[in-house]
Parts: C-alpha cells; sequence; structure tokens
C-alpha cells in the first residue's frame, strides 16, 4: 500500500490564481481530512469528508473548496490564492471506527503564495 | 469549542535526563493521540489513548490519559538525539471524527 499520497509536494502561485492540491489513499478509508500548518504552529483543520459524497467544514474552511466524489480521493481547491495561504497542506485519512481512529498523514504540499 | 495546550512550547534537554510534555485539553473527550514530526516531515502516529487511565509505552516514550483531569502526559526517559522532533497531542471530540491539534512541543537533545 501506498498510504496517503500528495501531489504536488511543492508549488509557487501568483496571488488570484487557482490550483487543486491532490489526495489519494489507498486503504479503503472512509474518513479523509485536509490541515494546513503554518510555521511553528499546529494543523488546523480546513474540511474533511466521512465518506463519498459528503464533506463538511472544518476550523477554517474560508478560501477552500473540496469534493469527494470516490472513496479513495480528495482534492481541495484554491480559487483565489492569498499570501495567507501560504502553508504546508496535509491531507489524512482514518478508518473512523474505535482504535482504528488514527489519522494516517501524507507528505504534505508546500504551496508559497506570492 | 475544543482547546488544546501543550507545555512546554520549546524543550532543550541532554541526553540521558527524563522529562514530560503535557497536554491540556478543555472539553469532554476520551480519546488523545500524540504524534511526533521531524523537520520538514510528516506527521507521524505514536500513540492512541482511548480510555480514562490509559498508559502507552514505545521505547523511551511513554504516554498517559486522564480524563478526568482533562490531562495526557509524554514522558521521555533517558533520552537520546533521534528523539529531537516535534511532538503534537490531538484530541478527539466525543461526538465525531474531527481532531483539534495542540501548537506541539519541539523538542532538542542534545549530547
Amino acid at each position: 500500500n501506498a498510504g496517503v499520497t500528495q501531489t504536488p509536494k511543492f508549488r509557487i502561485l501568483k496571488i488570484g490564481q487557482s490550483m487543486t492540491l491532490q489526495c489519494a489513499q489507498d486503504m479503503n478509508h472512509n474518513y479523509m481530512y485536509w490541515y494546513r500548518q503554518d510555521p511553528g504552529m499546529g494543523l488546523k483543520l480546513i474540511y474533511y469528508s466521512v465518506g463519498a459524497g459528503i464533506t463538511d467544514k472544518g476550523e477554517v474552511p474560508n478560501g477552500y473548496n473540496v469534493s469527494r466524489s470516490t472513496t479513495e480521493d480528495f482534492p481541495l481547491r484554491l480559487e483565489l490564492a492569498a499570501p495567507s495561504q501560504t502553508s504546508v497542506y496535509f491531507c489524512a485519512s482514518s478508518q473512523g471506527q474505535g482504535a482504528k481512529e488514527t489519522q494516517y498523514f501524507g507528505p504534505g504540499t508546500r504551496l508559497l503564495v506570492l | 469549542e475544543l482547546k488544546v495546550e501543550q507545555n512546554p512550547l520549546f524543550l532543550s534537554m541532554q541526553e540521558g535526563k527524563n522529562y514530560t510534555i503535557y497536554c491540556n485539553y478543555s472539553t469532554t473527550s476520551d480519546r488523545l493521540y500524540w504524534y511526533r514530526q521531524d523537520p520538514g516531515k510528516s506527521l507521524e502516529s505514536l500513540f492512541v489513548l482511548l480510555s480514562n487511565g490509559a498508559v502507552k509505552q514505545e521505547g523511551r516514550l511513554m504516554a498517559s490519559l486522564d480524563t478526568k483531569a482533562r490531562l495526557s502526559t509524554l514522558h521521555i526517559t533517558a533520552a537520546v538525539h533521534d528523539l529531537s522532533a516535534t511532538y503534537f497531542c490531538a484530541v478527539q471530540e466525543t461526538s465525531g471524527s474531527r481532531l483539534t491539534f495542540g501548537e506541539g512541543t519541539q523538542l532538542t537533545v542534545n549530547p
């Protein structure tokens, strides 16, 4: 199993540009999450999904959109990039039941908005 | 709103010493997670604590959970340089699957 994969690893955007961060998992997990981590800080939840077709806002959803058309994929969309969105973005997944709720994290996408 | 606080945020210690990192949280929960993050890397799951009084140990690290005090501890025994990393605790609300992370404790173990 590859686990949780993310692409790209690094991206530079100009203010106002759009992009999609890709996330995929091959563990048949129902739950998937997007976090952002600002320098020296903990992770903040952007959006999450409890299954295909179901998404919900986290703590910091403004400026982002998500979709979950399949169990495996959970892309994060930035429509109008702003410097405040410069961060490292982590995707995670979990089975969602009891001890299997441990979240497994992808390698991250470093985004710089100039 | 669930709040999670870790202390200390920065910890510099010598090899061979013991120390404890604390994680306090503000609302009822019986699920707490500890993660490790190396610089520029992703998060690695260390421990999952699912009940009051739970204690788990792996090598030089031991984690415990006191749900009544809303407190978890991560104890480091005889620290070695390889333990240098940032450690995060994360608390799951009783209802739902969302995790709230602490700010992290940046641990540096000096020779």
